[in-house]
């Protein structure tokens, strides 16, 4: 089974910040990564399907990136709108495993 | 629109079944996979069981494999998670999901309002 680690855990950062996060498959997996965002109490929404293809509606400030075994999602200009946790999910082959998660505060 | 209505949660004891359904609408139920992915209480998602379109290949996440049966009637189209020997770490929202491409494993752009399943003595 390919394993997700995504980093950090959580991050607290300021409006306006550049915040990054990072996934990374135990074995390679081309392109085949999505993103999503969950909002407490809320289903998780994609924001990124095919490692750096934005789904429609999704604000431009969200980019993905990486191929292989490395992938990243930057959000550009942090909003207080974005605060939610975060989720990589490997669909290479099954099962199809989800990151751990990273919770992203305002500081 | 694209609807999925999960139904069949509930308090079930350790070692009990439950079957969850998962009702499909708004879009060509038998070109799409489908999926159910669990979250418990305060933790992260976990991607449970996948079914394919047509020939019904079945896949699973390794601490549901020979409890966790999953299937689909694509006259009704509806997707289906049987599940017996619940265990006590079982317990979570689960949550029937649809991939955003048809015939294949892609990124999830529709998911179900979730179904609680509380697995307790």
């Amino acid at each position: 089974d390919i394993q997700m680690t995504q980093s950090p855990s959580s991050l607290s950062a300021s409006v306006g910040d550049r915040v990054t996060i990072t996934c990374r498959a135990s074995q390679a997996i081309t392109h085949y990564l999505a993103w999503y965002q969950q909002k407490p109490g809320t289903v998780p929404k994609l924001l990124i399907y095919a490692a750096s293809t934005l789904q429609s509606g999704v604000p431009s400030r969200f980019s993905g990136s990486g191929s292989g075994t490395d992938f990243t999602l930057t959000i550009s200009s942090l909003q207080p709108e974005d605060v939610a946790t975060y989720y990589c999910q490997n669909y290479h082959s099954v099962p199809l495993t989800f990151g751990g998660g990273t919770k992203v505060e305002i500081k | 629109e694209v609807q999925l209505l999960e139904s069949g949660g509930g308090l079930v004891q350790p070692g009990g079944s439950l079957r969850l359904s998962c009702a499909a609408s708004g879009f060509t139920f038998r070109s799409y996979y489908m999926i159910w992915v669990r979250q418990a209480p305060g933790k992260g998602l976990e991607w449970v069981s996948g079914i394919s379109n047509s020939d019904g290949s079945a896949y699973y996440e390794d601490s549901v494999k020979g409890r966790f049966t999953i299937s689909r009637d694509n006259s009704k189209n509806t997707v289906y998670l049987q599940m017996n020997s619940l265990r006590t770490e079982d317990t979570a929202v689960y949550y029937c999901a649809k991939p955003m491409a048809t015939f294949g494993w892609y990124g999830i752009n529709y998911w179900g309002q979730g179904t609680l399943v509380t697995v307790s003595s």
